[in-house]
């Protein structure tokens, strides 16, 4: 059970292009979802919580225009990396935390997103 | 906000010694203490975790601490093994999670 999928696993897109990122809680459903970054050989950062139904919340200095984050539904949420730059090549993590949940979360397998 | 620090952020340790990774937390909000094994490429797997109204949890080679007057807590890997080698992180959640900076294990056979 707790199994995250995260889609897709890799992507390369040019300077300039957007990209989305989709994560699902594939046996149970998740009020809260977090978003993360994470540079090589650093910790994760947290970019922004989403809860079903209502805004993201996004940390200082997380731009919400630039990383648009939609939870559709207790089991999808999305992040759409729009006008990405080099700098925003980083490996992106979801992770969900089920509802009625003890506040363990469970993580997706993470997208590399490289742009050129 | 909670900041959570963790020490050392590189452990060198020979197999079947014992392996001690320190993290303190600064938010008395918060609750649960997960720590986590990643390894390079994958994501991070949740391998013991503790709550605030427990003292200390083991699970087989794996014990986690918590001191809650001090807001430290740690993990614990006895008898380590190669596959052991990782990068290991911290977390404390008060609302939300914040993550330690990671410790990597090195366990030389």
């Amino acid at each position: 059970g707790a199994v995250v999928s995260q889609h897709p696993s890799r992507v390369i897109c040019k300077s300039g292009t957007s990209v989305k990122i989709e994560c699902r809680s594939l046996d149970f459903q998740a009020t809260t979802m977090f978003w993360y970054r994470q540079f090589p050989k650093q910790s994760l950062m947290l970019m922004a919580t989403s809860n079903e139904g209502s805004k993201a919340t996004y940390e200082q200095g997380v731009e919400k225009d630039k990383f648009l984050i939609n939870h559709a539904s207790l089991t999808l949420s999305t992040l759409t990396v729009t006008s990405a730059h080099p700098e925003d090549s980083s490996f992106y993590i979801c992770s969900a935390s089920p509802a009625g949940g003890l506040r363990e979360q469970y993580f997706g397998p993470g997208t590399r997103l490289t742009v050129t | 906000g909670e900041n959570v620090e963790q020490h050392p952020s590189t452990l060198s340790v020979q197999e079947g010694d014992s392996a001690v990774i320190k993290c303190t937390y600064s938010d008395s909000a918060s609750n649960y203490f997960p720590w986590y094994k990643q390894e390079l490429g994958k994501r991070p797997q949740l391998i013991i975790d503790i709550r605030s109204n427990v003292g200390e949890k083991k699970d087989q080679r794996i014990a986690v601490t918590l001191n809650k007057t001090a807001k430290h807590f740690s993990l614990h890997i006895t008898e380590t093994q190669p596959e052991d080698s990782a990068v290991y992180f911290c977390a404390a959640r008060p609302n939300k999670f914040y993550f330690g900076s990671g410790t990597k294990l090195n366990v030389k056979p």
